[in-house]
């Protein structure tokens, strides 16, 4: 099944400075608005940014994205333990007609 | 404020058939396409199926395509997920959410087991 591609964890220090990737295509990351989701065990998915780098309503400024070709990266910076979650990243696909996810990034904050 | 508010699934045997709904307020319901996604317990988010705000374009993951059917009443302000032959790997929560999957759901489990 087609999806977009992630790093299955990352594992940050306190305070420090973590980054996930999400590769694509064209037919999706490349030409689409990417999402970026946050979901804590036992809670739905939340909105981080839409639209590559968007930030949503709420969302504390350590937290930035960007896309760079094919490429959409999310940074947050100076981390703190209620950053520990799953991360996702999704864009809609013009030549499937579907929207793909990442299979999700589970971020550990040592 | 945007809610999405869920309701139907439970427990059903392979083969069978159950209706999910998502009631919707705080927007102009009409206005927003939908989606439906959902998580296999432990895993990562799949998207189910799509439709615009007014019926007009619908998509389903090859997964469910011709077993599941989306459909929704502006009038209600109600999205639907109809989902027939169920499958064990069908088990999952569900979550409804607006088009640019901004807003979630509290999400609905569907578990499909004899």
């Amino acid at each position: 099944q087609a999806g977009l591609t992630q790093p299955s964890s990352v594992s940050m220090g306190l305070r420090q400075t973590a980054t996930i990737t999400c590769t694509g295509s064209n037919n999706n990351v490349g030409s689409q608005g990417v999402v970026w989701l946050q979901q804590h065990q036992g809670h739905p998915p939340k909105l981080l940014f839409y639209t590559n780098n968007n930030r949503a309503s709420g969302i504390s400024e350590r937290f930035s994205a960007s896309r760079s070709g094919n490429t959409a990266s999310l940074t947050i910076t100076g981390l703190q333990p209620e950053d520990e979650a799953d991360f996702y990243c999704s864009a809609w696909d013009t030549s499937l007609n579907e929207r793909l996810f990442g299979g999700g990034s589970k971020l550990t904050v040592l | 404020e945007v809610q999405l508010v869920q309701s139907g699934g439970g427990l059903v045997q392979p083969g069978g058939s159950l209706r999910l709904s998502c009631a919707a307020s705080g927007f102009t319901f009409s206005s927003y396409s939908m989606n439906w996604v959902r998580q296999a317990p432990g895993k990562g988010l799949e998207w189910v199926s799509y439709i615009t705000s007014r019926s007009s374009a619908i998509y389903y993951a090859e997964s469910v395509k011709g077993r599941f059917t989306i459909s929704r009443d502006n009038a209600k302000n109600s999205l639907y997920l109809q989902m027939n032959s169920l499958r064990d790997d069908d088990t999952a929560v569900y979550y409804c959410t607006r088009g640019g999957i901004d807003y979630w759901g509290q999400g609905t489990l569907v578990t499909v087991s004899s």
